[in-house]
Order: structure tokens, then C-alpha cells, then sequence
């Protein structure tokens, strides 16, 4: 466990839904993330935010919607998605970087397997 | 692009200790090298960092070359459970975030 959770674990979806990915962390952390995972590829981030704003938007198609509504949740909204969108959706915290750089370590939650169909 | 070169797979046997390099050549003097690994289908869990010194925690020990061009992780005594792909990765700083950029890393199998 490392104090970051996700909901649900698995997903699967029409691409005519709405669904929202739910990320929650109990570390007290400042900084919150999204990263994609492909099926063979290395993580790409998508979006990041830092005491609840967002500071990093990775040129990620409008069909992702993040919120973040305090610092201790954070979601992505989903609609009308792609089957290329399949992926595992993994959320991350952190201290933030206003903390000294030795001690903003990013811990990793289990994901969201998202399927579309 | 990922600031890190690793091999693509190594094996181990168990109850040895797993060495696993990283050459990061471009490295500036202020960026840290961390390790994250992430078995099968699950969140990258963070292993160690450093910064020019060597480092040791409870999973492995942290070797940075004196140049600071490479470093090795190294696992002491290798289990079934360490098989994992483990990434080695520059931190970049800048602006309101420090990013982490992941790479391909080296996919570890450890043999009974």
C-alpha cells in the first residue's frame, strides 16, 4: 500500500459514455498526477496539479477532463473515448515543489485498466 | 525523451544480487536519479534516489558513479517477487513540477 488508491480498478466502456476515473491519496501531499500507460509504451504524464491548480497539461485530447477539488482527490472525467484510449491510467501524489527536490518523490497508485470498446 | 539508457531485459538467479545499470550521460548537476519499478499491470513503485552520493535503503542500494554519467541499482539477494521492469530516471526540474520522464527500462527476471 502507499497511500494512493483508485477507483475502480477496472473499466470498461462504450465509446458513447461518461465515466470518471477517482484518485485519492492519505500522504497529506500537495501535488497530484495523471500518467497513461499504453499496452508497450512507457508512462506518458498527462496532467499535474500542485495545491489544486493545474500546472501541466500534456497536450492531452479534450476528451480527458481533469478535476481536482482538493488536494487529497483528484479525478479524470471521461467522454466519448477511443478504443486507442485503452490504457492503464495511473494516479500519483506527491509533496510538491515547493518541498526540497530530495524529498518530492512521487508515490504511485494501482491504476485503472480502462477498456473501450 | 527519457535522459536514460538502460538495457532492455537481465536475468537473475535467485538469492543472488541483481546489478542493474543505468547510464544517464547528460545529466545536470542538480538532477536526481531515481528508481521506480512496476510489476506486472501495477502502479511503479519507488525503490531509491540519489544525487551523487550512494544511497541504501531497505530494498536495494544506490551506486553513482563519481562523473554521475551512470549509476546501479543494485538488489542484494533477488527474489521470485523482484521480477519487475525497473526504471531508472533523470528527474527534470522546472517551472511548478518536477516531472519524471519514464523510459523503456530493464524488464528483470529473477530464475529459480
Amino acid at each position: 500500500e502507499t497511500g494512493v488508491t483508485q477507483t475502480p480498478r477496472h473499466l470498461v466502456m462504450g465509446m458513447t459514455n461518461k465515466k470518471s476515473l477517482k484518485c485519492e491519496q492519505h500522504l497529506g501531499h500537495n501535488a497530484m498526477y495523471w500518467y497513461k500507460q499504453s499496452a508497450k509504451k512507457p508512462l506518458e504524464l498527462m496532467f499535474v496539479y500542485s495545491l489544486e491548480e493545474r500546472v501541466e497539461n500534456n497536450s492531452v485530447p479534450s476528451r480527458f477532463s481533469p478535476e481536482c477539488p482538493n488536494s487529497s482527490h483528484l479525478f479524470l472525467h471521461l467522454h466519448t473515448l477511443q478504443p486507442e484510449d485503452s490504457a492503464l491510467y495511473l494516479c500519483a501524489s506527491s509533496q510538491g515543489s515547493q518541498f526540497p527536490a530530495s524529498t518530492d518523490t512521487q508515490y504511485f497508485g494501482p491504476g485503472t485498466r480502462l477498456t473501450v470498446l | 525523451d527519457a535522459k536514460t539508457t538502460q538495457p532492455p531485459s537481465m536475468d537473475c538467479a535467485e538469492g543472488r544480487a541483481a546489478n542493474l545499470p543505468c547510464n544517464h550521460s547528460t545529466i545536470s548537476g542538480n538532477e536526481y536519479v531515481y528508481w521506480y519499478r512496476q510489476i506486472h499491470s501495477q502502479g511503479p513503485q519507488y525503490i531509491i534516489h540519489g544525487l551523487k552520493n550512494n544511497e541504501t535503503n531497505e530494498m536495494a542500494s544506490l551506486i553513482i558513479t563519481e562523473d554521475r554519467k551512470s549509476s546501479t541499482l543494485i538488489l542484494p539477494h533477488a527474489t521470485l517477487r523482484d521480477t519487475a521492469v525497473y526504471y531508472c530516471i533523470v528527474r527534470v526540474f522546472g517551472g511548478a513540477t518536477n516531472k519524471l520522464i519514464f523510459g523503456t527500462g530493464t524488464l528483470l527476471a529473477v530464475q529459480p
